[in-house]
């Protein structure tokens, strides 16, 4: 399986867009890319994912480069209910099941 | 919305009880799962079922057991507790059909403590 790449941390002011990068620079062509978010003392939360076009929904947008090797998550305006870390994962189709999860970005939005 | 509740968000058991944990969710998904996340160590899974009284053990099944008879029902049993099983759990459903596959939705998460 592809292995990611996310920073530690990052702050972002409130009303702001907030970018996080993520490294997948492995990735096979079957594996798509996802993003979840955990709120302190929450269960995760499905964000988005894509494969190779770019994808937006109610939550965020995700930008994968033409050769998907890095991809970017926006939150388009950050709230403080933003505040959590997120998950950058990389999994192929036809895998099993099972969800795991790297350290991930913690995102602190700022008032 | 796709909702996803657990019977208690925070439990305390003593070692040796036996422990039930029930997950129900609403969007008629096939695939239900039940994690444990421990810091340091991350998400790890139990046991997932992808049908009515289906099951398949996850990573780590050893102390635990689960029932399904309903769809929309998945209950986790710990049979005799122990300290070792103090961890915020986690469950999850998803569909089966077309993809993503890992598109699941996470309840709330219940933190057990065994003392």
């Amino acid at each position: 399986d592809a292995k990611t790449t996310q920073p530690p941390s990052m702050d972002c002011a409130e009303g702001r867009a907030a970018n996080l990068p993520c490294n997948h620079s492995t990735i096979s062509g079957n594996e798509y890319v996802y993003w979840y978010r955990q709120i302190h003392s929450q269960g995760p939360q499905y964000i988005i994912h894509g494969l190779k076009n770019n994808e937006t929904n109610e939550m965020a947008s995700l930008i994968i480069t033409e050769d998907r090797k890095s991809s970017t998550l926006i939150l388009p305006h950050a709230t403080l209910r933003d505040t959590a870390v997120y998950y950058c994962i990389v999994e192929p189709l036809l895998a099993d099941y099972k969800l795991s999860f790297g350290a991930g970005t913690t995102v602190t939005v700022r008032a | 919305d796709v909702k996803v509740t657990q019977s208690s968000r925070y439990l305390v058991k003593r070692t040796g009880e036996k422990v039930f944990l029930e997950c129900v969710q609403d969007m008629d998904h096939e695939n239900m799962f039940w994690y444990r996340q421990d810091p340091g160590l991350g998400l790890r899974l139990i046991y997932f079922s992808y049908d009515v009284k289906m099951k398949e053990k996850g990573d780590i099944p050893e102390g635990y057991s689960v029932s399904r008879e309903k769809k929309e029902r998945f209950s986790l049993i710990l049979e005799s507790a122990s300290t070792n099983q103090t961890s915020m759990y986690l469950c999850a459903s998803s569909f089966t059909y077309g993809e993503p596959k890992y598109e699941q939705y996470f309840g709330p998460g219940t933190r057990l403590t065994v003392t």
